[in-house]
This record gives C-alpha cells, structure tokens and sequence, in this order.
C-alpha cells in the first residue's frame, strides 16, 4: 500500500529565510507524488506534481521538490519564503486515479 | 473558468435538521469528490463520482446522502447528524483519470449543534 509520512508538524521562519518541508513515501509500486497547499480559510491548491521524468520538480510560487527513489523522499524546497507562504503544506499520493492519500500535513508559520 | 464553488460558507444545523451542501464546477470535470477535514487534520476522502455515477463510498454513515444530478453539480444531503460530524466539508473534481491533479473549493464549514 501506498502511504506519505511527513516529519514536521509545524516549520516557523523567518521572512525572506529558505525553507524545506519534508515528505517521505512508502511504495512498492510506481510513485507519483504531488505537493498541495491549504491557506488559511481555504480548499487545497495543488503546488507541483511528480509523475515521471526529471526528478527536480517546479512548482507554482517558486516552490520546487526533488525526488529521491534511494532516500524514498520528496521534500518541498524554497529558496526565500513571504508572509503570504502561511498555510498549510500536505505530501500526497494517489493509490488509483480516484483517490488521494495525504499525508498528516505541515503548519508552515512565517516570522517577519 | 478553472473554480469550484460551494454553498453555503457557513451552517449551522440541529440534530434533527435536514440540510444540503452544493458543489459546482464548469470544467466539464467527470469525476467529484467530497472529503471531510476536520481541524489540523488532512482531508478523509468520502465519496467519489465519476461520469454522475457513485463508484467510492468511504464506509460513510447514511446520515450523509450524495446525490449528483449532473455532470457540474454535486450535492450532500444531511439528516440527523451528530456534533463529531462538525468539520469543514470540501467538494473537489478533476479529469476521470488525472492523476492527482484534483481542484477543489474553498469548503463549507459545518457546526452541528
């Protein structure tokens, strides 16, 4: 079965400060992983996805993630964060094309 | 236009009110989703559509009723519910088979009393 882990419940930093939000998958058969977004009083956006091919993966908003087959990995990176980055990030995979496994969710809180 | 929207925002209903909550989507999407996220919580799938048929009931009591009219709309009819049922209720579609790629709206927040 498919399953996302994601290590940190909460991230605070500085404004302007580079942030890495991390994901860890458990699969046995071929992944696609996917970022979204859930700010505050909001539905979800989805930040980027990854399905096949290059490994660093480009999203909306300067966000970016890597996979890493050897590490089971897919963190969430930017390089310099705003105060509008407030929300809530979730790791996610989907087990069939109907459905979406999220992960438990990070808090991503910015200090100005 | 790339929206889903749900009505109402807000509800607050009774244990022996009957109530509904509206999703729509003008993507021409073929598959919709209602999920239930409760606070600092991820989104718990609940139900699936796709061409207007269900094809995914997440083991949900029956107080909660799903109906899709047509291919834009869906609606969850609420009957009886209980006060753990308070929790934000996302509507979502995508592509039949788009992996992931769901778009979803801003949610109804529900307070049962």
């Amino acid at each position: 079965a498919q399953s996302v882990t994601q290590l940190d419940s909460q991230v605070p930093v500085f404004e302007e400060a580079p942030v890495e939000l991390r994901c860890n998958y458990s699969s046995s058969v071929s992944v696609y992983l996917f970022w979204y977004v859930q700010y505050p009083n909001q539905g979800l956006q989805l930040l980027l996805k990854y399905l096949s091919g290059s490994t660093l993966v480009k999203g909306i908003n300067g966000f970016e993630a890597e996979f890493n087959k050897s590490q089971t990995s897919f963190h969430l990176r930017k390089p310099s964060v705003h105060i509008s980055d407030t929300a809530e990030y979730f790791c996610a995979v989907p087990p069939s094309a109907s459905k979406i496994i999220f992960g438990s969710g990070t808090r991503l809180s910015i200090r100005p | 236009d790339t929206e889903v929207t749900q009505t109402p925002k807000h509800l607050v209903m009774g244990m022996t009110n009957k109530k509904s909550l509206k999703c729509e989507q003008h993507m021409g999407h073929r598959a919709m989703y209602w999920y239930k996220q409760k606070a600092k919580k991820p989104p718990e799938l609940m139900f699936v559509y796709s061409y207007e048929k269900l094809s995914i009931n997440e083991s949900v009591p029956s107080r909660f009723s799903p109906e899709c009219p047509n291919s834009s709309l869906l609606n969850l009819h609420l009957h009886a519910l209980q006060p753990e049922d308070s929790a934000l209720y996302l509507c979502a579609s995508s592509q039949a088979q788009d992996l992931g790629q769901q778009f979803f709206g801003p949610g109804t927040r529900l307070t049962v009393l």
